[in-house]
This record gives C-alpha cells, sequence and structure tokens, in this order.
C-alpha cells in the first residue's frame, strides 16, 4: 500500500517565481490537509480540502497561496511570486475521515534563493 | 486547543520501555489526547490517541490520568529506530494540528 506521495521532494525557486507542490492522498483518502514547517519550527495546519472543496483555509496565507484537490489527481499547493520567507518543508496528509488519524507524508523541501 | 508540556529532550537504553510524560492541565472534556512522532527528515507519522481510557496498539500504550491533567506515552521495548521527536497534542479536531516542540527521544545502543 503506497502512502501518502509528495513530489517534487526538493524545489528550488528564485524570489518571483511560482512554485506547484503535488500531493497524492493514500488510496481511499478524500480528505487532504497542507501542512508547513518552518526552520527551527513545529509543523502548521494551513489548508484542509475535501474532493473538490476547500473545507478550513484558516492557516493559509491571504495572498500568493492557493491550493486544490480537484475530483481527478493530485491535490497541488500552489504558491505563486516566491519570497525567501516561503522557504520551508512542506508536508501533505491524508486521511479517510475527519475524525481518523492523518497519514504524512515526506514533505517537499522548497527553498527560494 | 490545550497547551501542552513536554521535556525537551529526554535518553532511552535500547530494548528499554521509554516513558514519555505530557502535561495538559487545561484539557476540556472532549478534547483528545494525540502523540505523533517525527523522525529526522521525514513527515510526522500517528502513534496512538485516547480520551480517557488507556490505550494499546502494535507501537505503543498511552496511559492517561483519570483527571486527565497529563498523560504519558509507553515504548515498550525501544529500538535506535525510535530515535525521534514525540508531540503530545490535545485538540477537539484531528485535523489542525498543532504542533510544539515535542521531546527528542534518542535511543542509546
Amino acid at each position: 500500500n503506497a502512502g501518502v506521495m509528495q513530489n517534487p521532494r526538493h524545489l528550488v525557486r528564485r524570489r518571483g517565481q511560482e512554485a506547484r507542490l503535488r500531493c497524492s492522498p493514500v488510496k481511499g483518502h478524500s480528505h487532504v490537509y497542507w501542512y508547513r514547517q518552518l526552520p527551527e519550527e513545529g509543523l502548521k495546519f494551513m489548508v484542509y480540502l475535501q474532493k473538490e472543496n476547500i473545507i478550513d483555509e484558516s492557516g493559509m496565507p491571504k495572498e500568493r497561496f492557493s491550493a486544490e484537490f480537484p475530483k481527478e489527481g493530485p491535490s497541488i499547493l500552489r504558491i505563486q511570486q516566491v519570497v525567501r520567507g516561503d522557504s520551508a518543508a512542506y508536508f501533505c496528509a491524508s486521511s479517510p475521515s475527519p475524525e481518523s488519524p492523518l497519514h504524512f507524508g515526506n514533505g517537499t523541501r522548497l527553498t527560494v534563493t | 486547543d490545550a497547551k501542552t508540556t513536554q521535556p525537551p529532550s529526554m535518553d532511552c537504553a535500547e530494548g528499554r520501555a521509554a516513558n514519555l510524560p505530557c502535561n495538559h492541565s487545561t484539557i476540556s472534556g472532549n478534547e483528545y489526547v494525540y502523540w505523533y512522532r517525527q523522525i529526522h527528515s521525514q513527515g510526522p507519522q500517528y502513534i496512538i490517541h485516547g480520551l480517557k481510557n488507556n490505550e494499546t496498539n502494535e507501537m505503543a500504550s498511552l496511559i492517561i490520568t483519570e483527571d486527565r491533567k497529563s498523560s504519558t506515552l509507553i515504548l515498550p521495548h525501544a529500538t535506535l529506530r525510535d530515535t525521534a521527536v514525540y508531540y503530545c497534542i490535545v485538540m477537539e479536531v484531528n485535523y489542525k494540528l498543532t504542533f510544539g516542540k515535542g521531546t527528542l527521544l534518542t535511543v542509546n545502543p
């Protein structure tokens, strides 16, 4: 059984470019969550999505960040016009229901130069 | 969500039980206690959770005091691969996990 798959594992972008982070949940899981871990800090909730719907985006920065989880295909976290402060590890998690424990992927490490 | 207090680090000998404490004195009646761990450079891994009663699974046991103000995660036979940061989280809604600094458990040979 494949776990949560995230790609790429490492992503380098110059300031002002766009970053696209992909997450394929565990097969059969329809709930996807994105978390961000800044260097030397704990993970922070960003957004919770269920197929085609954003359920809770209270942790997302108001500008430049967006997330989607289409009917077909992986969930995408998109960061436009990246800045150095966006450098972090971005983790995706999935679950079969909101009450179930989360299964995390191994993250995408974004470096903005 | 209730705040938790964990020691910043602990050591344990390989093969011995590792007992990781967590204080959550402001926990409310409908908040669960969750434990996750993060091995270096990997994503967090769910370990166990509970509300009132003690819980056990293939990875660990969770002991929650009767007043629910503290709990202990027990790894019965720690191995080198259990070296990780362990997070105790209390919350009502599972997906909005708030990860603090956790406890760095180092298992020594």
